[in-house]
C-alpha cells in the first residue's frame, strides 16, 4: 500500500540556518510526489511537486526538493529560513491511477523558527 | 475570489445529531476531494469525486458517512449520528484532471462533536 512516512514530528531552526525535513514514501510504480505547507488556520498550500524529469525541483518560497528513487525520499530543502517559515509541513504521494486518484499524506513535520 | 469554499468553518453540534458541510470547488476543476485532518495528523482521504461520479471511498467512510456532488459542481458532506470522534476538519480540494494536477485545498470546517 502507498504510504508517507515524515520521521521529524518537530523541528526548530534558526532564523537564517538552513533547512531539510525528511520524506519517504513507499509505492510500487512512479510516485507523484508533493510538499504542501499548513500555517495555522490557513488551507494546505503546495510549495512544489515532482511528476518526473529533473529530481530537483524548485518551489514557491525558496522552497526545493530532491527525488532520490533510490532511497524513496523526498526531501524538502531551503538554504535560509525566515520566521514566516514556520508551519506544518506534509509531505505527500499520489496514488492510484487516472480514475482513481487521491494524494496521500504524511503525519507532518512542524517547524518552529528560533529568532 | 476563485478558491476552494467552505461552510461552514465551524460547527458545534450535539452528539447523535446530523451535520452537512459544503464545498465549493474552483470552477473549472472536474476533480473534487474530501480529507479529514485531527489534530497532530495529516489529512485523511475521505472521498473522490470526477465530475458527479463518487470513484473511491476511503474504509474510513463509514455507513453514517454519505458524500454528494449532485450536478458535478459543488458537493456536500454529511454525517449522521454524530459520535465524539468524528470531531476533526473536514477538508476539501479540487484539481483538473489530467494526471495528478496541482490539489488546491479550501480552509476546512472544524466539526466539534460534544
Amino acid at each position: 500500500a502507498q504510504s508517507v512516512t515524515q520521521p521529524d514530528i518537530h523541528i526548530t531552526v534558526s532564523e537564517g540556518a538552513s533547512l531539510e525535513l525528511r520524506c519517504n514514501y513507499s509505492y510500487g510504480a512512479t510516485p507523484y510526489l508533493f510538499w504542501y505547507v499548513q500555517s495555522p488556520g490557513q488551507g494546505l498550500q503546495l510549495l512544489l511537486k515532482y511528476f518526473s524529469g529533473d529530481t530537483l525541483v524548485q518551489g514557491i518560497k525558496g522552497f526545493e526538493a530532491e527525488f532520490k528513487r533510490s532511497q524513496s525520499s523526498f526531501n524538502l530543502r531551503k538554504p535560509s529560513v525566515h520566521w514566516s517559515d514556520a508551519a506544518e509541513y506534509f509531505c505527500a504521494v499520489g496514488a492510484g491511477d487516472s480514475s482513481a486518484s487521491k494524494i496521500i499524506f504524511g503525519s507532518g513535520t512542524r517547524l518552529s523558527i528560533r529568532p | 475570489d476563485t478558491g476552494v469554499s467552505q461552510n461552514p468553518r465551524h460547527k458545534i453540534t450535539k452528539r447523535g445529531q446530523n451535520v452537512t458541510f459544503r464545498c465549493d470547488p474552483i470552477s473549472e476543476h472536474n476533480r473534487l476531494y474530501w480529507y479529514r485532518q485531527t489534530l497532530g495528523q495529516g489529512p485523511e482521504f475521505l472521498t473522490y469525486f470526477q465530475n458527479e461520479a463518487q470513484l473511491e471511498k476511503s474504509r474510513l467512510l463509514s455507513d453514517r458517512f454519505s458524500a454528494e456532488r449532485p450536478k458535478g459542481s459543488f458537493s456536500t458532506l454529511e454525517i449522521q449520528r454524530t459520535e465524539q470522534g468524528d470531531s476533526a476538519m473536514y477538508l476539501c480540494a479540487s484539481s483538473s484532471q489530467g494526471g495528478f494536477g496541482e490539489a488546491f485545498f479550501g480552509q476546512g470546517t472544524r466539526l466539534t462533536v460534544v
